[in-house]
């Protein structure tokens, strides 16, 4: 079993929906969350970053921890076409070397 | 500011061939790592350098050795190429440490196609 596990998708969705990206984690020791986009042929760029339980928002992005369930969210509300992306959540813990899921696949069609 | 660059984009090379892909950041991180993609896999850690002067393997190192050469620059090689080596290549670059602002920025990728 990987440690972090991330649905690959595609996730098709209307143009203004609310999308719901999540991974789940194996070790209970990691501590910083976080969610990078990647556009086709681009790198990842850095989204979001979290080090705690609960809620941080950023615009239309929300990234939800729920670390007593090792279970993380990203939500985008009023999606766009330019949101059609792959999405990977990263995880790290006492290291400083992030372990990555393998990318959720995101279209948002008009 | 130009982030993290990758050299060349795109690469192909015959089996048996050797590289090398070059990675530069201007951020004035100290660790810097290289990563594969492919399909399906996500991203795994070929080698990383925490910081100037060492290096140490990651989750796929065989077939491939790093330099890195001074605190801006850290290199990957394929010394022999083989067509499993066919993939996108992403050097990435953090600041030292465990806390916040550590996180990991990219640069734009390298893909190489072994025939």
């Amino acid at each position: 079993q990987k440690e972090v596990e991330q649905d690959p998708g595609p996730l098709s969705v209307p143009e203004g929906a609310i999308v719901s990206l999540n991974c789940t984690y194996s070790n209970s020791a990691f501590q910083y969350f976080m969610w990078y986009r990647q556009y086709s042929r681009k790198g990842p760029e850095l989204l979001m970053y979290t080090y705690s339980s609960g809620n941080k928002e950023d615009g239309r992005f929300t990234a939800q921890v729920d670390k007593s369930s090792k279970y993380i969210s990203l939500f985008i509300r009023d999606s766009q076409p330019s949101d059609s992306a792959t999405y990977l959540c990263a995880i790290r813990g006492g290291s400083y070397i992030p372990t990555f899921g393998r990318g959720t696949s995101l279209i948002v069609h008009p | 500011n130009a982030g993290v660059t990758q050299t060349p984009k795109f690469q192909v090379l015959k089996t048996g061939q050797s590289m090398t892909l070059q990675c530069a950041q201007d951020m004035n991180h100290n660790s810097m790592y290289w990563y594969r993609q492919d399909p399906g896999m996500g991203l795994r850690l070929i080698y990383y350098s925490a910081s100037e002067g060492t290096t140490d393997k990651g989750e796929v190192p065989n077939g491939y050795n790093v330099s890195r050469l001074n605190k801006r620059e850290f290199s990957l090689r394929l010394e022999s190429a083989a067509p499993s080596q066919t993939s996108v290549y992403f050097c990435a670059s953090s600041k030292m440490g465990t806390g916040g602002n550590t996180e990991a920025f990219f640069g734009q990728g390298t893909r190489l196609t072994v025939v």
